[in-house]
């Protein structure tokens, strides 16, 4: 069944630094994979996509993310963080399971960014 | 962009009583409705698939005597946590496909407080 692993729970950055955050994913075909981020008080927000196009996938604010087949990674980045990037990402796998479609979530990674 | 509505989006209620959550897709259709359950800085676990017309599909685990879900409309779909207990306390969160389109739209979320 497909799974994804989120490799770090809290990853601090200071504002205008790279962002990297980590995942990892256990499929035996080729997934459907997405990054979604949770701000507080707010509806969890699609930030990007692969569904086995470019590898490359650009989202909203600045974020893209690499599917590599070889190291079975998705990693979520961005050249410069911003304050407002501070929120907490869910590398999410899509299953099938007995028919239904359904989005299986990642443990999540808190982002920090500093003055 | 689709929107997702959840009322109420805070409920503190006694042990014992019931809740109703509601989830309106506003500007679109939705046959499939996702539930998930989020407990303080964890992920989002599917609880159940939610189809109008027909019964929801719940996940391993859940109770679905407890954790009652109706699908009146293409577009509203509630869940009832019926006779709630402290441990029923958690951030409940739907989601919903557009029947016409692709993606997963989120709620912003309910907070429940059973005391």
């Amino acid at each position: 069944a497909q799974s994804v692993t989120q490799l770090d729970s809290h990853v601090s950055v200071s504002e205008g630094t790279p962002v990297l955050l980590r995942c990892n994913y256990s499929s035996s075909y080729s997934p459907s994979l997405f990054w979604y981020v949770q701000h507080p008080n707010k509806g969890l927000q699609l930030l990007l996509k692969y569904t086995s196009a470019a590898t490359l996938v650009k989202g909203i604010n600045g974020f893209e993310a690499e599917f590599k087949k070889s190291e079975t990674s998705f990693h979520l980045t961005k050249p410069s963080a911003h304050m407002s990037d501070a929120a907490e990402y869910f590398c999410v796998v899509r299953r099938m399971n007995t028919g239904f479609q359904k989005l299986v979530f990642g443990t999540g990674t808190r982002l920090l960014v500093s003055p | 962009g689709a929107v997702v509505s959840q009322h109420p989006s805070w409920v503190i209620c006694k042990s014992g009583t019931s809740v109703k959550i509601e989830c309106r897709s506003l500007d679109f259709q939705a046959t499939t409705m996702f539930w998930y359950r989020q407990f303080p800085k964890q992920s989002l676990m599917l609880m159940a698939t939610s189809n109008e017309g027909s019964k929801a599909t719940y996940e391993q685990g859940v109770e679905k005597d407890k954790f009652l879900i109706n699908h009146a409309s293409l577009t509203l779909s509630t869940l009832t946590v019926t006779s709630a207990h402290p441990e029923d306390s958690s951030f409940y969160i739907c989601s919903a496909r557009p029947d016409r389109s692709p993606g997963y739209y989120f709620g912003p979320g309910t907070r429940l407080l059973v005391l």
